[in-house]
């Protein structure tokens, strides 16, 4: 298998605009997660999907941030219109089952955006 | 989740056993020992887990203080692959999703 997939792994965009993550989980995963990491607030979740169902979005940080998981096989983050503080790296990771047994994360490696 | 308190940086010489500290005085009985480890410009990676007895894989040990509210991350030979940042993260057996909560971790340099 060839991991989580992240594009893109690099986005350079201007304030205003829309910006799209992407991610493809490992096959026959069931939980998706999206991160994002800055070096001020460090590695943080955004909200995680369970069978293509969105879970948690406690950490999604404002309006602005959306994310839809369509299939099992592809979700998608996006930001619109973006301002020079999302800049940061996001991460994608999937695992096998959730709760009770211990699940370990897989994650993507990331995309860089920066928001001029 | 319960907190966890890690050291933010440590340094190792090659080849020379690393014990990477991490309290969780909180800890619940439920509350499961997780540790990643995120390489540079790369993400997050599992290292290993436990719950009360100390464990051992290829990558790594860990230790389990008797009352759990401490544990160590034993790394027996470090290499110079092995700077990283080592999170040390709680994670309730009973919570219905399988989030993790990451704090900041421990920076770990390798010298050569």
């Amino acid at each position: 298998d060839a991991g989580v997939i992240q594009s893109p792994r690099h986005e350079v965009t201007e304030m205003g605009q829309e910006v799209t993550l992407r991610c493809k989980p490992i096959s026959g995963h069931d939980y998706l997660f999206w991160y994002r990491q800055t070096m001020m607030r460090g590695l943080e979740l955004l909200i995680y999907f369970n069978n293509n169902v969105p879970i948690d979005d406690s950490g999604m940080p404002e309006d602005r941030f959306s994310a839809k998981m369509p299939n099992a096989s592809f979700s998608t983050l996006k930001i619109q219109p973006s301002e020079p503080r999302d800049s940061a790296v996001y991460f994608c990771a999937s695992s096998l089952g959730g709760g009770g047994a211990y699940n370990e994360q897989f994650f993507g490696p990331g995309t860089r955006l920066t928001v001029l | 989740d319960a907190k966890t308190t890690q050291p933010n940086s440590m340094e190792s010489n090659e080849e020379e056993p690393v014990h990477l500290p991490c309290n969780h005085s909180t800890i619940s009985g439920t509350d499961y020992i997780h540790w990643y480890r995120q390489l540079p410009s790369q993400g997050p990676e599992y290292v290993i887990h436990g719950l009360t007895s100390n464990v051992n894989n290829r990558m790594a040990s860990l230790a389990i203080a008797e009352d759990r509210k401490s544990s160590t991350l034993i790394l027996h030979r470090a290499t110079l692959r092995d700077a990283a940042v080592y999170y040390c993260i709680l994670r309730d057996v009973i919570s219905t999703g399988n989030q993790f909560y990451f704090g900041t971790g421990t920076s770990l340099t390798v010298i050569p």
